[in-house]
């Protein structure tokens, strides 16, 4: 049962554009999503992550936006840049849980 | 570098032994998370510890069990193995609870 889905398997972007990530989930419990990068050979460095009481938080060029009513929430990264060149992953998480549900995760390319 | 270690980076077994995987968490953090990532499937939860004591199960085997010591480092141990056990294995730490994960760099395992 996937709870976590991230329905674009690749993205391609020109440097300098903005690359946006989308992610959908089915679990109304979960209240904690967090984006992860991984470059192959390498665990998952965390990016950016948001809290179910709000709908948008930004930390440098990443943005997250949370739209609980959609059950949806996606990543802004602006401006691209060719070392965002990695695998994107989405993960939920509820409070009372502790352990990440993830996506399958959307490879971003970007391009000269 | 998250500050999660993991030992060793790589292993190369064969069908039916035993291996033991390492891990030590972040200064600080009570909590070590296992998951495996095979090629068909995304990052799956196997287990979490909280300061030594069993938190949480995931879709972990009978055949894998694992721990977590006084001096919160935990160990991973897979036994009887196949060759559908070829994954890597992640293993990531927090403070406590559902907040951030800080993932180690992995052991990549192929059973042969």
């Amino acid at each position: 049962d996937q709870q976590v889905k991230q329905n674009s398997p690749s993205l391609s972007v020109q440097e300098g554009r903005i690359s946006i990530l989308n992610c959908d989930y089915t679990n109304s419990m979960f209240d904690y999503f967090l984006w992860y990068k991984k470059y192959p050979a390498e665990g998952p460095t965390f990016l950016i992550s948001i809290s179910s009481i709000k709908d948008k938080n930004e930390d440098g060029r990443f943005t997250v936006f949370l739209n609980k009513s959609a059950k949806h929430l996606s990543l802004h990264i602006v401006p691209s840049q060719p070392g965002d060149s990695a695998v994107y992953f989405c993960a939920a998480s509820a409070v009372s849980w502790g352990k990440l549900q993830f996506g399958a995760g959307t490879q971003v390319v970007v391009t000269p | 570098d998250s500050g999660v270690t993991q030992t060793p980076k790589h292993l190369i077994t064969a069908t039916g032994q035993r291996v033991t995987l390492r891990c030590s968490p972040r200064s600080g953090d009570l909590s070590v998370y296992w998951y495996q990532q095979s090629l068909d499937q995304g990052l799956q939860f196997l287990i979490q510890y909280y300061n030594g004591e069993e938190r949480a199960k995931g879709n972990i085997l009978e055949r894998f069990s694992a721990q977590q010591f006084p001096d919160l480092h935990s160990e991973l141990n897979l036994s009887s193995l196949e060759l559908g056990d070829s994954a890597l294995y992640f293993c990531a730490s927090s403070a406590g609870g559902a907040e951030t994960q800080y993932f180690g760099p992995g052991t990549r395992l192929l059973v042969l």
